[in-house]
């Protein structure tokens, strides 16, 4: 049973692009979660998602973050317009459940030049 | 508000020494509580969880964590610290999956 498969590792974009970060939960899990790690600080819960349902979106910011979860295929964080802030390590985890730990993946660093 | 809070953002033990790292949590009801570590340019780990019972949780790789309703901590230890142990260790509340800040942990020779 592969783990939490977070692609592509590395990506690099510039200022004004948009950035795909994909996460295949492990195999029965139908719960995500995605969290943003600044250099030097720590996790910042950005969303939690249930298949096709965003169930709690409240560290998202208000503009250019989207995040799904469709019902096939992996779950997406977009990142629209990037700026330089926007350069962090994105992670993301899964569980089988709401009640149960969660799973995370080698997560994707973002570098916008 | 609900949160989990780790006091300690570095701390500096020497090897074979042992090691305390502090959580504390602010929950109504009793929270499920994790201890996760993340070895640098890696993904998190699961340490331990605490769901309920036995307030004593033993992990992986020889640590433990206490849960303690009075005092509202769940904080990990080792009895002694390997220079492989250095890493972040994050605290956190399954209830809504926040984590605390984290604690850098260094091992010093």
């Amino acid at each position: 049973n592969a783990g939490v498969m977070q692609n592509p590792r590395h990506l690099v974009r510039r200022r004004g692009q948009e950035a795909r970060l994909r996460c295949s939960p492990m195999k029965g899990h139908s719960h995500v979660y995605w969290y943003r790690q600044l250099p030097e600080e720590g996790l910042k819960f950005m969303v939690y998602l249930q298949k096709e349902n965003i169930i709690d979106e409240s560290g998202m910011p208000k503009e250019r973050f989207s995040a799904e979860f469709p019902k096939e295929g992996p779950s997406i964080l977009r990142i629209q317009q990037v700026v330089r802030g926007d350069s962090a390590a994105y992670f993301c985890a899964s569980s089988p459940t709401a009640n149960t730990e969660a799973f995370f993946g080698q997560g994707t660093r973002l570098t916008v030049v | 508000a609900q949160s989990v809070t780790q006091p300690d953002i570095h701390i500096t033990v020497s090897e074979g020494a042992s090691l305390e790292l502090r959580c504390n949590y602010s929950y109504g009801a009793t929270p499920y509580l994790f201890w996760y570590v993340q070895s640098p340019g890696q993904g998190l780990q699961l340490l331990l969880k605490y769901f309920s019972g036995d307030t004593l949780v033993q992990g992986i790789k020889g640590f433990e964590a206490e849960f303690k309703r009075s005092q509202s901590s769940f904080n990990l230890r080792k009895p002694s610290v390997h220079w492989s142990d250095a890493a972040e260790y994050f605290c956190a509340a399954l209830n809504d999956m926040r984590f605390g800040a984290g604690t850098r942990l260094t091992v010093k020779p």
